[in-house]
């Protein structure tokens, strides 16, 4: 099983700066990683996938980079909207799918 | 549009069963395919189960298998989950996912909103 550990737990970053959120794999997973936002009582919505590529619906303050093992997502000028917890998961190599423990995205 | 909606959960006792459904809209289930993942109170996310988009195989998480059976009725467009023996650690919120694509390896791009499922004496 690929085991994916995210820093930090938690990110303190104030509106209008820039975050940066790590994910790293147990084992090389290629390009197969993307990155969920979630937020209080709503389900995750896909940010990224292929490790950099962005849905259409997703700002483009809203980055990915990456592959292998070493993943990283950068969200530029933090807006409101973007407090919330993000996940990484590997589709490459499953079962299991797996997700990191998450990463929480507070306001400082 | 694409919409998935959780319906099924509820409080059960230890030993237990339920059956979740996924209502689909915008897309086929014969053309994705469709994933359980659920989130136990206050953590992270934990895949479940898996069923090809052509109904081929199914696949589950070691936590679940010979417990748990995932199934679709294409008529309906809809997703189900069978739980039987449900223990105390089955507690959380369960979602239904879509793959993005029929590739092997893919994300999961369109969510459900999830259904509450408790296990408790």
């Amino acid at each position: 099983e690929i085991v994916l550990t995210q820093s930090p737990a938690t990110l303190s970053v104030s509106p209008g700066e820039r975050a940066t959120l790590s994910c790293r794999a147990s084992q090389s997973v290629g390009s197969n990683l993307a990155w969920y936002q979630q937020k209080p009582g709503q389900a995750p919505r896909l940010l990224i996938y292929g490790a950099s590529t962005r849905p259409t619906s997703v700002p483009a303050r809203i980055s990915g980079s990456g592959s292998g093992t070493d993943f990283t997502l950068t969200i530029s000028s933090l807006q409101s909207e973007d407090f919330a917890v993000y996940f990484c998961q590997q589709y490459d190599n499953w079962p299991p799918y797996t997700f990191g423990q998450g990463t929480k995205l507070e306001i400082k | 549009q694409v919409h998935l909606v959780e319906s099924g959960g509820g409080v059960v006792q230890p030993g237990g069963s339920l059956r979740l459904s996924c209502a689909v809209s915008g897309f086929s289930l014969s053309n994705y395919g469709m994933h359980w993942v659920r989130q136990a109170p206050g953590k992270g996310l934990e895949w479940v189960a898996f069923i090809r988009y052509d109904g081929s195989k199914t696949y589950y998480a070691d936590s679940v298998k010979g417990r748990f059976t995932i199934s679709r009725d294409i008529s309906k467009n809809t997703l189900h989950l069978q739980m039987n023996t449900l223990r105390v650690d089955d507690t959380a919120v369960y979602f239904c996912a879509k793959d993005r694509w029929q590739l092997v390896r893919a994300p999961f791009d369109n969510w459900g909103q999830g259904t509450q499922v408790t296990v408790s004496a």
